[in-house]
């Protein structure tokens, strides 16, 4: 069965400060692996998706993730932290088999200014 | 192009009752995909449809149903509520069948079993 861990309930930064939030999944194929994030009283929306190729991705907003495959680890980052980009942060991963879509328990950012 | 459509945004019933969500997807999309969002399992996978037809479905009891239709609206349905039916119910859609689609969500239904 595939599964996603967010380690991290949540992320404190300050603004400007770059952040980091943790994703590590386990399936048995290959894996596309993507993160949404989640404002108050609103749906999921889509940040950016690794499906093959360069282990760097960037997304939107200036969210960047890189695919690690040996560690089974797909951390989501950006450069310098928005007192905006405080949400809450899934990580998903799906196989190439077709598989449901599993998700993180999902970790809350907190930039502050 | 509009969102994903949800209605109602919410709903409250008692226990025992029976209740039916709605969901239009983008236009155009073709596949619909539902989850259940609580603060203590997080986001649960429940069904997946495409062209009418349901390609997975998640580890629920069977109160919970769904269906897609023609035109790729979807209804999901549970019977015999529980208080731990209480969530938020979001769909989403994607253009095809692709596994490595994004998927676009709606806003949700907030459901409250009392």
């Amino acid at each position: 069965a595939q599964s996603v861990a967010q380690p991290e309930d949540q992320v404190n930064v300050a603004e400007g400060n770059p952040l980091t939030v943790k994703c590590t999944y386990s399936v048995s194929g290959n894996p596309y692996l993507f993160w949404y994030v989640q404002y108050p009283n609103r749906g999921l929306q889509f940040l950016l998706k690794y499906i093959t190729g360069d282990n760097l991705v960037k997304g939107s907003y200036g969210f960047e993730a890189e695919f690690n495959k040996s560690q089974t680890s797909f951390h989501l980052k950006k450069p310098s932290a928005l007192v905006s980009d405080s949400a809450l942060y899934f990580c998903a991963v799906r196989d190439d088999a077709g598989n449901m879509l599993t998700f993180g328990g999902g970790t809350r950012l907190m930039v502050k200014p | 192009k509009a969102g994903v459509t949800q209605t109602p945004r919410y709903l409250i019933k008692t226990r025992g009752q029976q209740v039916t969500l709605s969901c239009s997807p983008i236009s155009g999309h073709r596949s619909v995909s539902w989850y259940q969002q609580t603060p203590g399992q997080g986001l649960q996978f429940l069904f997946e449809y495409f062209s009418e037809t349901q390609r997975n479905k998640g580890n629920f009891p069977g109160r919970f149903s769904g269906r897609q239709f023609s035109n790729s609206r979807s209804e999901m349905n549970v019977s015999t509520l529980e208080l731990g039916d209480s969530a938020l119910y979001l769909c989403a859609s994607s253009p095809g069948q692709g596994f490595n689609e994004k998927l676009f969500f709606g806003s949700g239904t907030q459901l409250s079993v009392l």
